[in-house]
């Protein structure tokens, strides 16, 4: 089955540098990869996602790039803000045996801290 | 406005114990899923349904089982309840494979 890497596990940074978190994935069939933000006592949510026909996807402050050859993705938090303080995942998505219905598989999270 | 419920927040339950934790969306979505989430080893998928009285196992559905005889609920189910089932539980789903998951709150098992 898929497994995904995902370093680091902590990322301490100061308010207005940037962030990176990487991930490895397993699975060359994979094709959707998204990033999920939880906050402390909060649920996960979604932030961004990549699909496997595009190499980078922006949104303002947060950016994704992939390379399928490598099997490697990465976040890009750029100007930091003490709110992005979280903890973040990265996702691989894979196939059942049918082939027709999709589940993700989760790296083991990054915890981020940005300092004032 | 999006909404995945779940219906405890907090649960303490007895070694041996049955336990059922259930989730519901109000979004007509098709598929919903069942994740532990422990520190240190991140979500990790239980089992999934993609449809009414549907479901696949996950990565670690060893000890659980679940039931969706409607399409906004999905129960899981803890035949036997055992201490290394003590965990945060979050259910989640979307509208269709390869689309945003939404997550429920989360339910904080602790089983004596």
């Amino acid at each position: 089955g898929e497994n995904v890497e995902q370093h680091p596990s902590t990322l301490s940074v100061q308010e207005g540098d940037s962030a990176v978190i990487k991930c490895t994935y397993s699975d060359s069939a994979s094709n959707y990869f998204p990033w999920y933000k939880q906050e402390l006592g909060k649920r996960p949510q979604l932030i961004i996602d990549i699909r496997s026909n595009v190499g980078e996807k922006k949104d303002q402050r947060i950016a994704v790039t992939l390379n399928k050859t490598a099997k490697h993705f990465s976040l890009h938090i750029t100007e930091t803000q003490p709110e992005d303080s979280a903890v973040y995942f990265c996702a691989a998505s894979s196939s059942n045996s049918g082939g027709s219905n999709y589940k993700l598989t989760f790296g083991k999270g990054t915890l981020l801290t940005v300092n004032p | 406005d999006v909404k995945v419920t779940q219906s405890s927040r907090y649960l303490v339950k007895r070694t041996g114990e049955k336990v059922f934790l259930e989730c519901v969306q109000d979004m007509d979505h098709e598929n919903m899923f069942w994740y532990r989430q422990d520190p240190g080893l991140g979500l990790r998928l239980i089992y999934f349904s993609y449809d009414v009285k549907m479901k696949e196992k996950g990565d670690i559905p060893e000890g659980y089982s679940v039931s969706r005889e409607k399409k906004e609920r999905f129960s899981l189910i803890l035949e036997s309840a055992s201490t290394n089932q003590t965990s945060m539980y979050l259910c989640a789903s979307n509208i269709k494979s390869l689309d945003t998951q939404y997550f429920g709150p989360g339910t904080r098992l602790t089983v004596l």
